[in-house]
């Protein structure tokens, strides 16, 4: 079945560092691709997504395009700050199918 | 704002007693879903409604039920609870089942 594979963590960096958290899938088809945040003690709140190859999605300064030759949905920040400290969860969805998400990077930016 | 609203944001019962955990939504979508979250795991799909329209996951245990008496409501009940079903339920929408899915900040249950 379709499955996501995310970065290992905790990832741990200094404020203004550039932040990487890659995720890769397996589906048999063109699944939409998300990224969602959850701040301690909140829900998941959708950060970007992307709905076909080459897309972008982009929001408060992170970034991630879906790669269809890598199968690929790396998130990056070009200068993280303390209030991204987060747990960030990769997911997909094909159709109707159920969102199908990544174990989850847990990521602490230090001042 | 249209949104995801869950009450209580934290819930204890005691063992064996029966709990009920509130979902609204003001996005008028037509796909209302639970999912249970334990402490470092991603969110597990309980069920879903798709307008009146029951969907459960195989692996739902019978302990969890579900309501939804109009479009803007969705309530979950545990019968029983267990030790176990301690988690952070979340409540997600979607305009239908192939649409984006909004989160809403979920009802942390303590078993005691």
């Amino acid at each position: 079945g379709d499955s996501v594979t995310q970065m290992e963590g905790p990832v741990t960096l200094s404020e203004e560092a550039f932040l990487t958290i890659n995720c890769t899938y397996t589906a048999t088809g063109y699944p939409s691709l998300f990224w969602y945040v959850q701040y301690p003690g909140e829900g998941l709140q959708l950060l970007l997504k992307a709905t076909k190859a080459d897309d972008k999605g982009s929001n408060k300064g992170f970034e991630a395009t879906y790669r269809k030759e890598t199968t690929s949905f790396h998130l990056e920040k070009g200068s993280v700050q303390v209030s991204d400290s987060a747990v960030y969860f990769c997911a997909l969805k094909q159709g109707a199918q159920k969102l199908v998400f990544g174990q989850g990077t847990r990521l602490t930016i230090n001042p | 704002d249209a949104m995801v609203i869950q009450n209580p944001r934290y819930q204890v019962t005691q063992f064996g007693k029966p709990v009920t955990l509130s979902c609204s939504q003001t996005l008028n979508h037509n796909v209302m879903y639970w999912y249970q979250q334990k402490s470092s795991q991603a969110p597990k799909l309980l069920f879903h409604y798709y307008d009146k329209d029951f969907n459960n996951e195989a692996d739902t245990p019978d302990n969890f039920q579900s309501r939804r008496p109009n479009t803007s409501f969705c309530f979950l009940d545990i019968r029983s609870p267990g030790l176990g079903d301690a988690a952070m339920y979340l409540c997600a929408t979607s305009r239908d089942p192939t649409d984006t899915q909004y989160f809403g900040p979920g009802t942390r249950l303590t078993v005691l």
